[in-house]
């Protein structure tokens, strides 16, 4: 089945850093999807993505379509304390079809 | 607007038992999917309801099933709960007849078998 891989497992910045996470896989996807959890609550979309190619920012996030259609990347600016939580990539084919999650990375930021 | 709201939040029950999971999705959003969330798988997905019809189904047992309900209310079941059973529970809803992967989800309900 479609799998999304996402590493490494847990990551740990700076406050201040930029941090990039990386998202492949071995299927074409034809929407690319960022979703942040924090502690005790459900995944809330960050940004998502149509177009191979796509370059899309909202606030200190950019995420980015790859051209092949099978990878996506996110990148934090400045990292804040707040950005602490678990970051999910995930794709979909198309209609009719489910989402896939990748398994996540965990963000931690040191002030 | 109200959320996507799920109950019960917290719950243990012991193996060879059932579960029944209830969400109720924002107000308008036809289309509800379930997960399930472990440390080590991530998000699996479950099944989504769509208009009272199961859409599409991921790969779980038969004991895990679902439906949805004229109001969009969805349930989930599990039947003979097993200890790898405990998990994160989390459901999830879609404004759009034609589910792109913008979901709004739930808090969970964390189940725990013992």
């Amino acid at each position: 089945g479609q799998q999304l891989n996402q590493s490494p497992q847990s990551m740990f910045i700076q406050e201040g850093e930029d941090v990039s996470m990386n998202c492949t896989s071995s299927s074409i996807f034809n929407t690319w999807l960022w979703y942040k959890q924090d502690p005790g609550e459900g995944p809330v979309l960050l940004i998502a993505l149509y177009k191979a190619g796509e370059l899309t920012s909202n606030g200190r996030l950019t995420a980015q379509f790859g051209i092949t259609r099978k990878d996506s990347f996110l990148n934090i600016s400045a990292s804040i304390p707040s950005d602490v939580g678990i970051y999910f990539c995930a794709g979909h084919a198309g209609a009719n079809s489910k989402l896939t999650f990748g398994k996540g990375i965990t963000l931690s930021v040191r002030p | 607007k109200a959320g996507v709201t799920q109950t019960p939040r917290y719950l243990i029950k012991t193996r060879g038992q059932q579960v029944t999971l209830s969400c109720s999705p924002i107000s308008g959003h036809r289309s509800v999917s379930w997960y399930q969330q472990t440390p080590g798988q991530g998000l699996q997905f479950l099944f989504e309801y769509f208009s009272e019809t199961q859409r599409n189904k991921g790969n779980f047992p038969g004991r895990f099933s679902g439906r949805q309900f004229s109001n969009s209310r969805s349930e989930m079941n599990v039947s003979t709960l097993e200890l790898g059973d405990s998990a994160l529970y989390l459901c999830a809803s879609s404004l759009v007849a034609e589910n792109t992967g913008e979901l709004f989800f739930g808090e969970g309900s964390r189940l725990t078998v013992l």
